[in-house]
């Protein structure tokens, strides 16, 4: 069975403090690991796809990397508005369209 | 162009009572998904459809939830006799298989703002 961890479960930073939150993982041939941002009351917001193990990518203060057994969401110089919830999840060759996602990190950027 | 949208935004009801939630996926989209939200908890696959077909049912909790696609578009959650834990955020995402950046696969979901559901 498809399994994500994510840590922390919540994360607290001051604005301009960078940090990185990890997702660990546990799948029967990785086709797809994704990250989410979700805000309170919406649905999530896609973030990246990573397809093997050291792929990287970036969007604006976020980079996310992917080993064989997790992936970190690095976060530059936070902004408030950054703060949000950050989903990890992950779908495999063998069950195809199932996503099996992780529980969240909670990140809260202080001014 | 218009993204996903899912109604009720908001669904307050009595336990044993009967709920339709609607999900009207991303145009030419033809992957649609179910997923359960409860507080402190991830997202919980309930059911998934590719067309009008749903081949893979295995996440619906029990025989009182249904779900139907027509036309390959709209698709309607239904859950018969609600139970108090059935409260919960049930999100709608489409998606469509093909082939993304590098050649690689993408089935990258994009989800609707959810619908809220509340059982007293």
């Amino acid at each position: 069975e498809d399994q994500v961890t994510q840590s922390p479960e919540a994360l607290r930073l001051q604005e301009g403090e960078s940090s990185s939150l990890n997702c660990s993982y546990t799948v029967s041939g990785l086709r797809g690991l994704f990250w989410y941002r979700q805000d309170p009351g919406k649905g999530p917001e896609f973030l990246f796809t990573l397809y093997s193990a050291g792929e990287e990518k970036e969007k604006e203060r976020l980079k996310a990397t992917l080993t064989k057994k997790e992936s970190f969401l690095h976060i530059t110089a936070p902004k408030p508005e950054d703060s949000a919830t950050y989903l990890c999840a992950v779908q495999a060759w063998t069950t195809y369209q199932k996503v099996t996602f992780g529980t969240g990190t909670k990140l809260q950027v202080i001014p | 162009g218009a993204g996903v949208s899912q109604s009720p935004s908001n669904k307050v009801t009595e336990k044993g009572k009967d709920v339709e939630l609607r999900c009207d996926p991303i145009s030419g989209h033809t992957a649609l998904y179910w997923y359960r939200q409860s507080l402190g908890q991830g997202l919980e696959f309930l059911i998934y459809f590719q067309g009008n077909s749903a081949p893979d049912k295995s996440g619906l909790p029990s025989d009182r939830f249904s779900a139907e696609r027509t036309g390959g578009s709209v698709s309607t959650l239904t859950i018969q006799r609600t139970q108090q834990e059935d409260s919960a955020v049930y999100l709608c995402a489409s998606s469509s298989p093909g082939q993304g950046e590098n050649g690689a696969s993408t089935d990258t979901q994009y989800f609707g703002p959810g619908t809220r559901l509340t059982v007293l």
